[in-house]
C-alpha cells in the first residue's frame, strides 16, 4: 500500500521568498516519487522525480526536492519565488516494483504575493 | 509532437445521458490511465490499461467503463451520467517501465445537470 500526505492545501509566499511545499509518503517498498505542477485549466506537468540515484533532485524552473528516508519526506523547495510559480503542486508516489499505479496527494495551491 | 490529446475539452450532460471521452497518445506508450480531479481530493484513478486489449479497475471505477482496442487510444465511457460524476477528467500515459513519469492531457471538464 502507498499513500501521500501534502501538508497545507494553500501556501502563500512573497515574491523572492523561499518556497517550501511539504510531502510525506508511505510505501511498503522503496518508492519512486514525483512532483507535478498544474497551471490553471491545464494538465499536470512533471517538475522532478526521485528514482534512488540521488537524494537531492533538481527539476525545472529552479525547483528541487530532497528525499529523506528517515523522515519519509520529499519536500519541494525553490530559493526565490517568482510570480509565474503560482499554480497547484501535486506530490505522487509509486512503488519501485510490482505496481504500475501512481498515488497522488491532495495538492497544494501556491500563491505568490507581489 | 502532440503527446496526450483529450476530446472533448468541455461537455454538459443531463442526468442519465451517456457519453464517451477519448484519449489519444502518440508516444507509443504501453500504459494509459484515466483520473478524475475534484477540489481538495487530488487525482483519483478510475481505470487503467497496461497494454492494448487490457483494462483494470482503479480507486473509483463505479459508473465508468473503459476500452483499449488500439494501443494509442483509451476510451472512458459513462453509461448513465450522474451529478456525482461532475468533475475534470484527465488521461495520462507512460512507458510503464520503472521510474518513467506519466504524461498528462489537458483534461475534459464535464458537468452533469
Amino acid at each position: 500500500a502507498q499513500s501521500v500526505t501534502q501538508l497545507g492545501s494553500h501556501v502563500s509566499v512573497s515574491e523572492g521568498a523561499l518556497v517550501l511545499l511539504r510531502c510525506n509518503y508511505s510505501s511498503s517498498v522503496p518508492p519512486y516519487l514525483f512532483w507535478y505542477v498544474q497551471y490553471p485549466n491545464q494538465g499536470l506537468q512533471l517538475l522532478l522525480k526521485y528514482t534512488s540515484a540521488a537524494t537531492l533532485v533538481k527539476g525545472i524552473n529552479g525547483f528541487e526536492a530532497e528525499f529523506k528516508k528517515s523522515e519519509t519526506s520529499f519536500h519541494l523547495t525553490k530559493p526565490s519565488a517568482h510570480m509565474s510559480d503560482a499554480a497547484e503542486y501535486f506530490c505522487a508516489v509509486r512503488a519501485s516494483f510490482g505496481n504500475e499505479k501512481l498515488t497522488f496527494g491532495t495538492g497544494t495551491r501556491l500563491t505568490i504575493i507581489p | 509532437n502532440a503527446g496526450v490529446t483529450q476530446t472533448p475539452k468541455f461537455r454538459v450532460l443531463k442526468t442519465g445521458q451517456s457519453m464517451t471521452l477519448l484519449c489519444a497518445q502518440d508516444m507509443n506508450h504501453e500504459y494509459m490511465y484515466w483520473y478524475r480531479q475534484d477540489p481538495g481530493m487530488g487525482l483519483r484513478l478510475i481505470h487503467y490499461s497496461v497494454g492494448e486489449g487490457t483494462t483494470a479497475k482503479g480507486e473509483v471505477p463505479d459508473g465508468y467503463n473503459v476500452s483499449r482496442l488500439k494501443k494509442q487510444n483509451f476510451l472512458l465511457g459513462l453509461e448513465s451520467a450522474a451529478p456525482s460524476q461532475t468533475s475534470v477528467y484527465f488521461c495520462a500515459s507512460s512507458p510503464g517501465q520503472g521510474s518513467q513519469p506519466q504524461h498528462f492531457g489537458d483534461g475534459t471538464r464535464l458537468s452533469i445537470l
